[in-house]
C-alpha cells in the first residue's frame, strides 16, 4: 500500500516569510495529491491539490509542486500571515480506478510568529 | 448547500451504551467516508461508501457499524465501545469515483467512559 512521509513535523516562521512543507510517497501509481489545513478543533479543509499531469499549481499565496520521478511534492506558502497557523496534512491516492482511499502524511504544525 | 454536516458535535457514552453518529450532505456526492482522528494524528480511514454500497472497510472492529440509508446520509452506529475509541469522528464526501476532492464535516468529539 501507499506510504506518505511528511517533514518537518513542526515549523515556525516569521510573519511575512515563506514556509515549505515536503512530502514523499511510495506508490508510483498515486496520481492525486491534496493538501489539507486543520485549525485547532476544526475540520480538515482542502486548500489545494495537484494531479500527476501537472508539475505546479498556484492559488494566491499557496502553491504545490510535484516531482513524479522523485515521488515527492511540496506545499509553499508565501507572505505568511497569523491565520496560516494550523496543522497541514499532505495526502496521496491513485484516483484512476475509483480508489477513494487517501493516505495522509503525519502532519506539520505551522506556527506564524507575529 | 456546500457543506457536510455532522451530529452530534459532542457525545459522551458509557461502554455499554448504544449510540449513533449522523452525517449529511446535499452536494450530490456519491462517495461518503468515515474517519477517526486521534489528537495530533492524521485522519484514519474507517469506511467508504460508494453509490450507497460499502466499498472499503479498513478492518474496523464490529463495535462500529456503518449504514448508508440514502445518497445524502451516512450513519455510524456505536455499541460496546472502549475508552481507546475516544476520538474525533469525521465524515467526508466526494463527488464520485475518480473525483477525489474530499470535503470533511466538522466532526463528532466522542468520549467513551
Amino acid at each position: 500500500g501507499e506510504n506518505v512521509e511528511q517533514h518537518p513535523s513542526t515549523l515556525s516562521v516569521q510573519e511575512g516569510d515563506s514556509a515549505v512543507i515536503k512530502c514523499t510517497y511510495s506508490d508510483s501509481a498515486s496520481n492525486y495529491f491534496p493538501w489539507y489545513k486543520q485549525e485547532l478543533g476544526k475540520r480538515p479543509q482542502l486548500i489545494i491539490d495537484i494531479r500527476s499531469n501537472v508539475g505546479e499549481k498556484k492559488d494566491q499565496r499557496i502553491a504545490v509542486t510535484l516531482n513524479k520521478t522523485a515521488k515527492h511534492f511540496s506545499l509553499h506558502i508565501t507572505e505568511t500571515q497569523p491565520e496560516d497557523s494550523a496543522v497541514y496534512f499532505c495526502a496521496a491516492t491513485d484516483a484512476n480506478f475509483g480508489n477513494e482511499k487517501l493516505t495522509f502524511g503525519t502532519g506539520t504544525r505551522l506556527t506564524i510568529i507575529p | 448547500d456546500t457543506e457536510v454536516t455532522q451530529t452530534p458535535k459532542h457525545l459522551v457514552m458509557g461502554m455499554t451504551n448504544k449510540k449513533s453518529l449522523k452525517c449529511e450532505q446535499h452536494m450530490g456526492h456519491r462517495a461518503m467516508y468515515w474517519y477517526k482522528q486521534k489528537a495530533k494524528k492524521p485522519p484514519e480511514l474507517m469506511f467508504v461508501y460508494s453509490y450507497e454500497k460499502l466499498s472499503i472497510n479498513e478492518s474496523v472492529p464490529s463495535r462500529f457499524s456503518p449504514e448508508c440509508p440514502n445518497s445524502s446520509l451516512l450513519n455510524l452506529h456505536l455499541h460496546a465501545l472502549q475508552p481507546e475509541d475516544s476520538a474525533l469522528y469525521l465524515c467526508a464526501s466526494s463527488q464520485e469515483r475518480g473525483r477525489n476532492e474530499q470535503f470533511f464535516g466538522p466532526g463528532t468529539r466522542l468520549t467513551v467512559l
